[in-house]
């Protein structure tokens, strides 16, 4: 079985602010981990993800995230947020076969 | 085409209609899944194809819901006797040989409420 959780709804920042958003995930097998972006009315695009290469991914758009086997996480950072990084984030495991499982969300907000 | 792209992008229909949802994948894509996203949540997973046969459709709610890839190229996702809790966004991604762990490229999905 394999599941992730996003521990943060929603999170806040400033423009020009670190971003944190957090996943921790369970996997039966060696995981292969996703962030996925949603913005209104548009299509999942996908950040970053890990396949068992470095630990440190890194993404589109200045994200990068941490694959910390020991803690079970896969944290999404940016060290300076934009107006145009709001949107919803989500983190997604998929072990040995197709089956992706989502987080339930992190809507991050960017505030002038 | 340059993405995945899916019709139509809302349809409102009434309880115990039938629906039929496509979804067109990138050219050259061998897979493609299905997934339903309700009001607040992540995608969930329905049904993924390798190909023109279904590989796994263990996400299928139940059997009002039914998919087909006839050519290994469009897929239609139909819903018989639709209720009200099926109204959410349907999402189509598809990668290029489904390979475990291989990226996704998802459509803008299709908004559906039934009444």
């Amino acid at each position: 079985a394999q599941s992730v959780t996003q521990l943060d709804s929603h999170v806040s920042v400033s423009e020009g602010t670190p971003v944190l958003l957090r996943c921790n995930y369970s996997s039966s097998y060696s995981p292969s981990l996703f962030w996925y972006v949603q913005h209104p009315n548009k299509g999942l695009q996908l950040l970053l993800k890990y396949t068992s290469a470095a630990t440190l991914v890194k993404g589109i758009n200045g994200f990068e995230a941490e694959f910390k086997k020991s803690e079970t996480s896969f944290h999404l950072t940016k060290p300076s947020a934009h107006m145009s990084d709001a949107a919803e984030y989500f983190c997604v495991v998929s072990s040995n076969n197709n089956d992706m499982r989502f987080g339930a969300g992190t809507r991050l907000t960017v505030k002038p | 085409g340059a993405g995945v792209s899916q019709t139509p992008s809302n349809k409102v229909t009434e309880k115990g209609k039938y629906v039929e949802l496509r979804c067109d994948p990138i050219s050259g894509h061998t897979a493609l899944y299905w997934y339903r996203q309700s009001l607040g949540q992540g995608p969930e997973f329905l049904i993924y194809f390798q190909g023109t046969g279904a590989a796994d459709d263990s996400g299928l709610p139940n059997d009002r819901f039914f998919a087909v890839r006839p050519e290994g190229s469009v897929s239609t996702l139909k819903i018989q006797r639709t209720e009200r809790g099926d109204s959410a966004v349907y999402l189509c991604a598809s990668s290029l040989t489904g390979t475990p762990g291989g990226t996704q490229y998802f459509g803008p999905g299709t908004r559906l409420l039934v009444l």
